[in-house]
């Protein structure tokens, strides 16, 4: 059983595109976060939610919006994507802030050609 | 600014050899600072570290947290191959977790 999963895990794509990548976690966490992380591994957060409702948006521009239908889903949707997208994209869950660990997916990589 | 630093950057070690990981943080609000082990896939949790002075061990792993001084150190002895990882420090604040650049760690057979 995976913990969190990720679809797709890999993506090509061409400039301007819109694409979505689903994230699911089974754990019956409260609260779900997006990172990128870029060539240099350097792992940013986009987003979190806790029980379906965004809580975090760090300045990420608005051609990126998440969606969490509920609170084992968030979905990533990337509106008219550009060549800085490229990245690997990671889901991760934890029980509730503050609560420590957090459990990653296994990652989407997203080249935008 | 909210900020993580981690380092050295890299580090090459033959196998045997104990190295020491070093983080640094700057974060308003602190509750935790986390470990974790990155191989080709996504990052797994090493530590959960929320007081000073309290070491936690597993295997050969262990890592301690100053809040005084604001660091903290995560210690590899007797090295493995299997260890090459990117070791990532990370710091709960206020709603969400600040990661560092990362310490690239290579162990030569």
């Amino acid at each position: 059983d995976t913990a969190v999963s990720q679809t797709p895990k890999y993506l090509v794509t061409q400039m301007g595109n819109d694409k979505s990548i689903k994230c699911e976690q089974n754990l019956g966490h409260d609260t779900m976060y997006w990172y990128k992380q870029d060539s240099k591994k350097f792992l940013k957060i986009m987003f979190s939610y806790n029980n379906k409702e965004l809580i975090i948006n760090e300045t990420v521009p608005n051609r990126f919006s998440p969606k969490s239908p509920d609170k084992a889903h968030l979905n990533l949707h990337i509106n008219s994507l550009e060549l800085g997208d490229s990245a690997v994209y990671f889901c991760a869950s934890s029980q509730n802030y503050g609560m420590g660990e957090q459990f990653f997916g296994p990652g989407t990589r997203l080249t935008v050609l | 600014e909210d900020k993580v630093v981690q380092s050295p950057l890299s580090l090459v070690v033959h196998e045997g050899d104990t190295v020491t990981l070093n983080c640094s943080y700057e974060v308003t609000n602190f509750r935790s600072l986390l470990w974790y082990k990155q191989e080709k896939k996504a990052p797994t949790f090493l530590f959960m570290l929320t007081s000073s002075g309290i070491e936690k061990k597993s295997g050969r792993l262990s890592s301690i947290l100053d809040k005084k001084e604001l660091f903290s150190i995560l210690n590899i002895t007797a090295t493995q191959t299997g260890d090459s990882a990117i070791y990532l420090c990370a710091v709960e604040g206020t709603y969400k977790y600040i990661f560092g650049t990362g310490t690239r760690l290579k162990v030569l057979a």
